[in-house]
Order: C-alpha cells, then structure tokens, then sequence
C-alpha cells in the first residue's frame, strides 16, 4: 500500500464547480504539503500545513483551501473551479529529518485534474 | 532562499555515467542539498541529500566541493529506466515549505 494516498487519480469537472482532493498518509508524519505541476514546469506549493492546528499559505494559494482533518488527512479544496486549475495535483508529507539529515519530502502519486 | 541553476535537458546513453550540476552560488551555511527523481505522472521520489563532500547509497552518489556553490548528481551507468526530470533543491533545516522545484533537468536515456 502507498505511505501517501491522494483521491480521486483523475478528475473532469466544469467551470464553477467546487471540487475536493483528498490525501491520506501511513507515515506518521505532522508535515503535510499540496502541490501544483503544470505541464513542463517545476511543482508550486499551495499550501503547507505542520499540525493540524497549523495551515499556511504557499506562493500560489489564491483560488484554493485546505482543512486538515487529522494528522492523516489533508485535503484541498477548489471553491470554484476555472480552467486554468486545470493541472496535477500532489500531495507530500515530510520527515523532517534528524540534526544529522534535512527534511525529506515524500509525494503521493498525484491527481489529474482537468477543468473543462 | 537558495537559488538553483541546473541544465533543462542532457541525453545519454545506457551504460554510461551522467552527471548532473547544479549552481547554488548563495547556499547558506546551514542549507543542505537535496535532489529528487520525477517520472512522468509521478509524484517526484528523494534519490539523495547532503551537506558537503560525498555522499554514496545505492541509487547515486553526490560530490559538493568545498564551497558548496554546486554540487554533482552522478548516476552510474544509466539504463533507459532512469530517463526522468530531476530536481536540484537547496533549504535548511526544518524549512520544507521553502523547498523550491523549479524546471529540473529533463534526462533522455537513448539505447
């Protein structure tokens, strides 16, 4: 099984409608991250969350939210979806590493999402 | 932030050695140096991290000269199942949200 699960895999959906990405996680970690990838280019951060009391803002989190039900579970949201979101979606968790390593991002296998 | 500078693309062939370079002429003193591995419609997957001189596991080995203004990503005798996008990223500890991806170098494995 996956450490990093993220629902749905695809995802078609029409301008105007709020669509929900959910991740789940098996690692055990407190750091979770959603990412965005567009075609040809590096990944932007969202949003980051190091808690679950903790939610932060990324470079590009205009047009999105997140909620971070558990320590396992971070999930976001499009309230209103419009084509340029369209793109794959991924969500990390981190280790955070141990004095002697740095932080060590581990990815879930990402969700295409395509807003028609 | 660290910025990174690392070719778009290179081509090699299987059995050869690649190495890829990364700039980073304003690493911090505490930044260390990480580079992952995206395949496509995957999510990116961490090869190897270091600090200074040499790190080696089993995937790759990293070689960052003394001042730590680039370091080398070496992967010994590449087969057509290492063509991928790989990131170079710089950020110190504790700091994952400052992780930044740019473009990566896009890795073609000829036969």
């Amino acid at each position: 099984d996956a450490d990093v699960t993220q629902t749905p895999r695809n995802r078609i959906t029409k301008t105007g409608k709020r669509i929900m990405l959910e991740c789940s996680q098996t690692k055990g970690h407190d750091r979770m991250y959603w990412y965005r990838q567009d075609p040809g280019l590096g990944l932007r951060l969202i949003y980051y969350s190091f808690d679950v009391k903790d939610i932060n803002k990324g470079e590009i989190s205009d047009g999105y939210s997140v909620s971070r039900q558990a320590q396992a579970k971070f999930s976001l949201s499009l309230e209103s979806a419009i084509p340029n979101q369209t793109a794959l979606y991924f969500c990390a968790t981190s280790d955070p590493g141990d004095g002697a390593t740095n932080e060590k991002l581990f990815f879930g296998s990402g969700t295409q999402l395509s807003v028609l | 932030l660290a910025k990174t500078t690392q070719p778009i693309s290179m081509d090699s062939y299987e059995g050869q050695e690649v190495n890829i370079t990364c700039s980073h002429n304003n690493i911090a003193t505490n930044d260390y140096i990480t580079w992952y591995q995206q395949f496509p419609s995957q999510g990116p997957r961490f090869i190897i991290q270091g600090y200074k001189t040499k790190v080696t596991n089993e995937v790759a080995s990293l070689f960052i000269p003394a001042d730590r203004k680039s370091s080398t990503l070496s992967l010994p005798r590449v087969s057509l199942s290492d063509t991928a996008v790989y990131y170079c990223l710089v950020a110190g500890p504790n700091y994952g949200q400052n992780f930044v991806f740019g473009p990566g170098t896009r890795l073609s494995v000829l036969p």
